[in-house]
């Protein structure tokens, strides 16, 4: 069975900073790995996918993440924070459910809230 | 515009008072789900349709009830809801089944059962 873990649920930067948001996964099969963002009273939104085409991965709004399939991990970061990037980041783990063609699932970390500083 | 609706946002209601959260998708997408967020626990899948009349469960199907009888519609029904069903729910669509596709997600409704 898939999972993912996010280190640390809540993470301070200050603007214009670095941002590194941390995920470990587990996945018997190679996996397909997701970052959502839920920005308050909303629903998540895709921020970028890791397919196995390449191992750096660029999404919205100036993220990315890298895969390292030697550590497990597929960490968030952003250059500079900006003020809008304050929100709820989720990793997120797609593997086959079962055998007989029942489809993928998508497995969540348990997030982690970014505050950003002036 | 390519959406998932719920309705309603918000819901307060009575313990055993059965309710109906909606959901809908405009972008004939075969793979539905049903996920309620908890602070410190993440998303955790409810339950899931794969097509029209095929659902299963997920990790936390217990107090919950599903249909898919169109394709774009998939409700969520609490028979009998009690006060630890008091969460945020989202529906979310996908393309397919497949591993690498993008799921869309409804703006959430949160539910208060008192």
């Amino acid at each position: 069975a898939q999972s993912v873990t996010q280190l640390g649920s809540h993470v301070s930067v200050s603007e214009g900073a670095l941002v590194l948001l941390r995920c470990n996964y587990s996945s018997s099969v190679p996996p397909y790995l997701f970052w959502y963002v839920q920005y308050p009273n909303q629903g998540l939104q895709l921020l970028l996918k890791y397919t196995s085409a390449a191992t750096l991965v660029k999404g919205i709004n100036g993220f990315e993440a890298e895969f390292k399939k030697s550590e497990t991990s597929f960490h968030l970061t952003k250059p500079s924070a900006h003020m809008s990037d304050a929100a709820e980041y989720f990793c997120a783990v797609s593997a086959p459910m079962a055998a007989g063609g029942g489809g993928n699932k998508l497995t969540f970390g348990t997030g982690t809230q970014l505050k950003v500083e002036l | 515009e390519a959406q998932v609706t719920q309705n309603p946002r918000y819901l307060i209601t009575v313990t055993g008072k059965k309710l109906t959260v909606t959901c809908s998708q405009n972008m004939n997408h075969e793979y539905m789900s049903w996920y309620r967020q908890d602070p410190g626990l993440g998303l955790r899948q409810i339950y899931y349709s794969m097509n029209v009349e095929v659902t299963d469960k997920g990790d936390v199907p217990e107090g919950y009830k599903v249909s898919r009888k169109e394709k774009r519609n998939f409700p969520l029904i609490l028979e009998s809801p009690s006060p630890n069903q008091t969460s945020l729910y989202f529906c979310a669509s996908t393309l397919t089944g497949g591993g690498n596709t993008e799921a869309f997600f409804g703006q959430g409704t949160r539910l208060t059962v008192v």
